[in-house]
């Protein structure tokens, strides 16, 4: 089945505590992106990947960080989490000719 | 004017009901259209593309006006679980889909 995996589901955290949201695709896509969703505040991008070893700034990138070291796999990290991060968080993978994004099941971190 | 606008809703229509939404976007260069549905606390999944001719799927049609910059969405014979919102997404690049901007959503109640 075609599918996006995120990992943790939900996640409550401290202030200052790293962690790493892990995100994977099946699909053998080469785009890949994070997005978070806030009340009133929509879809935010936070960073995409064109491809492996190829990473950008999406619209809120502070606070974040991503590697992408081999297709499948693109994890979010949070170096020092602060209460802002708290958020709904997306992962998404893209096709490449209709340009539809699937996305993972989302995971919903707090910051305390 | 903010990228792409929607209005949030919610929209109440009882079940069998034609309800109409529309987005506005403000990059003219924008090449790319979609409509996007996502249910309470789910993943964003993927309505219909909107092509310039416009395209309907079922009791789903999609349109683009270029020369007024909006799309619209139009659902017929509202069924209950049509109750979502409905998110807009605008690919404002002239060419790949780097980025993609998603509007806020607007929600859909269609009540027995």
């Amino acid at each position: 089945e075609a599918q996006v995996t995120q990992n943790p589901r939900y996640l409550i955290t401290v202030t200052g505590k790293k962690l790493t949201v892990t995100c994977s695709q099946n699909m053998n896509h080469e785009y890949m992106s994070w997005y978070r969703q806030d009340p009133g505040l929509g879809l935010r991008q936070i960073y995409y990947s064109m491809n492996v070893e190829v990473t950008d700034k999406g619209d809120v990138p502070e606070g974040y960080k991503v590697s992408r070291k081999e297709k499948r796999n693109f994890p979010l990290i949070l170096e020092s989490p602060s209460p802002n991060q708290t958020s709904l968080y997306f992962c998404a993978s893209r096709a490449p000719f209709t340009g539809e994004l699937f996305f993972g099941e989302g995971s919903r971190l707090t910051v305390l | 004017r903010k990228e792409v606008e929607q209005d949030p809703g919610p929209f109440n229509v009882p079940e069998g009901a034609t309800v109409a939404f529309n987005c506005t976007y403000s990059n003219s260069a924008s090449q790319s259209f979609f409509w996007y549905r996502q249910d309470c606390r789910k993943e964003p999944k993927l309505l219909m593309s909107v092509y310039s001719s416009g395209n309907e799927d079922g009791r789903f049609t999609a349109q683009l006006n270029r020369a007024s910059q909006y799309i619209s969405l139009l659902i017929r014979d509202s069924k209950l679980s049509d109750s979502a919102t409905y998110l807009c997404v605008v690919n404002p690049m002239n060419s790949g889909y780097s980025t993609l901007t998603f509007g806020k959503g607007t929600m859909l109640l269609v009540s027995p």
